[in-house]
């Protein structure tokens, strides 16, 4: 049974049209991670949730945003999606911070034409 | 803040050969360790994690050692399975979240 659920799996956008990428689980986390992975390299925290509490990391560009409307759902926004942008977006959930396991979703691939 | 480096990057062994991956890390007060296995297009997924209160975790075939005082944490897995050819990532938790290695690709060959 799928846990963390990430909707589309694929997605194609025009370079600066706004894109909403959506994560939801059943784990009832209070913790929701979204991370950016381009081709060989490891995934990049983007920012996360605790709760209602949001905390973007320092390098995180303003073109990305962030919402959780209730614990099961968190948006990934894209406000004017560059070439530079198409990556692989996974969102992860975990318990609580400070050294607990983090589950990801399959994760949703960026196409910007 | 933490880094973590992880060697080697790529890693080609026989099939029921071991496979060793090793990661540093540099913020003493990080205390859990988890190894990722991320296959082609697939989410990454957590295949054993250890904490910094043991030395040794093993999950049949894999198996996770720590080293605290040289902070060196490294994956272990043998009889390897052509299954088993995938990107693996170590991470090592930070403040409230956590650092990943820049992953090794393992191949396995039959």
């Amino acid at each position: 049974d799928a846990m963390v659920i990430q909707n589309p799996r694929y997605q194609v956008t025009q370079f600066g049209k706004p894109v909403t990428l959506s994560c939801s689980q059943t784990l009832n986390h209070n913790v929701m991670y979204w991370y950016q992975q381009k081709s060989s390299q490891a995934p990049k925290l983007l920012f996360h949730y605790y709760d209602k509490d949001f905390n973007n990391e320092a390098d995180t560009p303003d073109n990305f945003q962030s919402r959780r409307p209730n614990t099961s759902f968190c948006f990934l926004d894209i406000r004017s999606p560059g070439l530079g942008d198409a990556a692989m977006y996974l969102c992860a959930t975990s318990r609580d911070l400070a050294g607990e396991t983090q589950y990801f979703g399959p994760g949703t691939r960026l196409l910007v034409l | 803040g933490e880094n973590v480096e992880q060697h080697p990057s790529t890693l080609s062994v026989q099939e029921g050969d071991s496979a060793v991956i090793k990661c540093t890390y540099s913020d003493s007060a990080s205390n859990y360790f988890p190894w990722y296995k991320q296959e082609l297009g697939k989410r990454p997924q957590l295949i054993i994690d250890i904490r910094s209160n043991v030395g040794e975790k093993k999950d049949q075939r894999i198996a996770v050692t720590l080293n605290k005082t040289a902070k060196h944490f490294s994956l272990h897995i043998t009889e390897t399975q052509p299954e088993d050819s995938a990107v693996y990532f170590c991470a090592a938790n930070y403040g409230q979240n956590f650092v990943f290695g820049p992953g090794t690709r393992l191949s396995v060959l039959p």
